[in-house]
């Protein structure tokens, strides 16, 4: 079965340090990833996404993410946070038809 | 300007009462979703819509109907809610099967 997996359920990080987010996904065929990012009383908002090609893709606010087919991973990074980015980050793949299935989250806190 | 709304925001009821969550989207996208999201569980899909009058279940369908009879409004009914039915519930469109998501603000549901 598809599934994603956020190992990690905080992630606190100071102001102006970088930043990973773990993502593992579990899909034997090739995989439409996105990363999605929900702050506080608010919908989801698309940070970015990756369909094929480089497997370093860009988003916004400075955040990009690596898929690795050979580890089923779909990092997101960002080199210098800042206390606006925090926030909650959920991980998402589509397999096939128009189903995607969510992460549970990572709850992301900068501190000052 | 493209946005998905829903009404209301929040929303207070009593077990066995029904429930209308309402939905609307001005980008004209064919398909629709309906979540929620509970804490620690990330989002999990309640219905599919491909378009009107065309609804498939996702994966707790259970206690929940849809209808879509205009293809920028989309309805989530539970008839006679129950109390763990209580939860965030978001509406979101996209154009296709692979595109991203565009995500309402969400209605919050608490069933006493």
């Amino acid at each position: 079965a598809q599934s994603v997996t956020q190992p990690d359920a905080r992630v606190t990080v100071s102001e102006g340090a970088s930043l990973q987010l773990r993502c593992k996904y579990s899909y034997s065929g090739t995989p439409y990833l996105f990363w999605y990012v929900q702050y506080p009383r608010q919908g989801l908002q698309l940070l970015l996404k990756y369909y094929s090609g480089d497997p370093v893709v860009q988003g916004v606010n400075g955040f990009e993410a690596e898929f690795s087919k050979s580890n089923s991973s779909f990092h997101l990074r960002k080199a210098s946070v800042h206390w606006s980015d925090s926030a909650v980050y959920f991980c998402a793949l589509r397999t096939g038809g128009y189903k995607v299935v969510f992460g549970s989250g990572t709850r992301l806190l900068v501190s000052p | 300007d493209m946005k998905v709304t829903q009404m209301p925001r929040y929303l207070i009821k009593r077990m066995g009462e029904n429930v209308l969550l309402e939905c609307g989207q001005d980008m004209s996208h064919e398909t629709m979703y309906w979540y929620r999201q509970d804490p620690g569980l990330g989002l999990q899909l309640i219905y599919i819509s491909y378009d009107v009058d065309s609804n498939s279940e996702g994966d707790i369908p259970k206690g929940y109907r849809v209808s879509r009879k205009k293809r920028e409004h989309f309805s989530l009914i539970l008839d006679s809610a129950k109390t763990n039915q209580t939860s965030v519930y978001f509406c979101a469109s996209s154009e296709g099967a692979g595109a991203e998501q565009f995500f309402g603000p969400g209605t919050r549901l608490t069933v006493l």
